[in-house]
């Protein structure tokens, strides 16, 4: 199954509403999870099952969609939000993610 | 609570590595486990996995036949052996650890898998 997310690459302001697309290639139920990467740093889990928000994460992140189309929105972007995003889906081995998308804050 | 990586370096060509990581402050015994790997300035790539109790194990096609994962419960650890490495196996390698099934309300999902555990990686380099 490939995955490919919309926009590569994103610059916004501080207290943007912003939102990363994920396609799937094939329907994947909802299972489809959100990573963040800051540079150096190791990916952290921001949402599981398309809407499920991990444990300490800010509730300024939210997941929507399933079968084929998922979004990640951050309902207010702050600074610290600036990395790379990767969606993911675990419905078929191999359990493969998106390209990544940089979000950049202006 | 986390998993440390070791065991990476540089190897030739053809060569063989064998990966460790040590979980600590969890039931690592109640987990699937997998490896990720990110190649220089690219992506994620998911590599392989390992179910709770060691009895099931997936591979990426890519490294199918030159790669073996495994697990020592008792020792906590997780391994990635890795040999006939190719240039394109360099990157930095990360342990997950893995839960499986969720439910939401009235619907469950007992297959979905996700990373909620990362460990800070550890960079292999095939080069001549």
């Amino acid at each position: 199954i490939q995955m490919t997310q919309s926009p590569s690459s994103l610059s916004a302001s501080v207290g943007d509403r912003v939102t990363i697309t994920c396609r799937a290639s094939l329907r994947i139920n909802s299972h489809l999870n959100w990573y963040q990467q800051k540079p150096g740093k190791a990916p952290k889990v921001l949402i599981y099952a398309a809407s499920t928000l991990q444990s300490g994460v800010p509730s300024r992140f939210s997941g929507s969609g399933s079968e084929t189309d998922f979004i990640l929105t951050i309902s207010s972007l702050q600074p610290e939000d600036s990395a790379i995003y990767y969606c993911q889906q675990s419905y078929t081995i191999p359990h493969t993610f998106g390209q990544g998308t940089r979000l950049e804050i202006k | 609570v986390q998993v440390v990586e070791s065991g990476g370096g540089l190897v030739q060509p053809g060569g063989s590595l064998r990966l460790s990581c040590a979980a600590s402050g969890f039931i690592f015994s109640d987990y699937w486990m997998t490896w990720v790997r990110q190649a220089p300035g690219k992506g994620l790539e998911w590599v392989a996995n390992i179910r709770d109790d060691g009895n099931e194990k997936y591979y990426l096609d890519s490294v199918k036949g030159r790669f073996t994962i495994s697990r020592d419960d008792a020792e906590r650890s997780l391994y990635l052996q890795m040999n006939s490495l190719r240039d394109e196996d360099t990157a930095v390698y990360y342990c997950a650890r893995t839960p499986k099934g969720h439910c939401n309300g009235s619907t469950c999902w007992p297959n979905l898998k996700w990373f909620d555990l990362w460990g800070q990686g550890t960079l292999v380099t095939v080069s001549s």
